[in-house]
């Protein structure tokens, strides 16, 4: 099985201030990366595929990038709405594994 | 609209079993890949299972043998069949459309397995 490995685990950002959420496969998975994003109580919302295709509705401030084995995920200006837990997962081969998460909490 | 519905969650003893509901509408299973995403409380996503368009089935080896996944196309629905359910399948399940880029998903349905 691939191995999905997120970084950091967490992070403390402020309103309008950019992150980087870093995702490692232990194998190279070409492109076939998504990064979702889940807030308390409700299901995941995909919000790029293949790496760095943004998904229809999802901000521009959102950025993917990546190939391989390593991958970016890039929140530029920080919203409010934006603080919640991101995941990256491989489709590259099943089974389809997740990252572990990265949460970001308003500082 | 595309809309997702899981049902069938509840308390079950280890052991036990458990048939997942989701009632899909929008869109038609038949013609389209289906997963199962699990999350155990306070943990992260874990990928269950997939079935395709042509009835190929994945699993995760922690339910291969005792989950299967099948659809009612009449339905427009989407199963999964848990048997032999253990503590650690203890989770909210959810469905999703797609396989490679799960794009719609349910509200999920909370499993617990506890004597």
């Amino acid at each position: 099985d691939i191995q999905m490995t997120q970084s950091p685990s967490s992070l403390s950002p402020s309103v309008g201030d950019s992150v980087t959420i870093t995702c490692r496969a232990s194998q190279s998975i070409n492109i076939y990366l998504n990064w979702f994003q889940q807030k308390p109580g409700k299901a995941p919302k995909l919000l790029i595929s293949g790496a760095s295709n943004l998904r229809s509705g999802v901000p521009s401030r959102f950025s993917g990038s990546g190939s391989g084995t390593d991958f970016t995920l890039t929140v530029s200006s920080l919203q409010p709405e934006d603080f919640a837990t991101y995941y990256c997962q491989q489709s590259y081969s099943t089974p389809y594994t997740f990252g572990q998460g990265t949460k970001l909490e308003i500082k | 609209e595309v809309q997702l519905v899981e049902s069938g969650g509840g308390l079950v003893q280890p052991g036990g079993s458990l048939r997942l509901s989701c009632a899909v509408s929008g869109f038609s299973v038949s013609s389209n890949y289906m997963s199962w995403v699990r999350q155990a409380p306070g943990k992260g996503l874990e990928w269950v299972s997939i079935i395709y368009s042509g009835d190929d089935r994945y699993y995760a080896d922690s339910v291969k043998g005792r989950f299967t996944v099948s659809r009612h196309n009449s339905k427009n629905t989407l199963y999964l069949q848990m048997n032999s359910l253990r503590t650690e399948d203890t989770a909210i399940y959810y469905c999703a459309r797609g396989s490679q880029e799960p794009d719609y998903w349910g509200q999920g349905t909370l499993v617990t397995v506890s004597s």
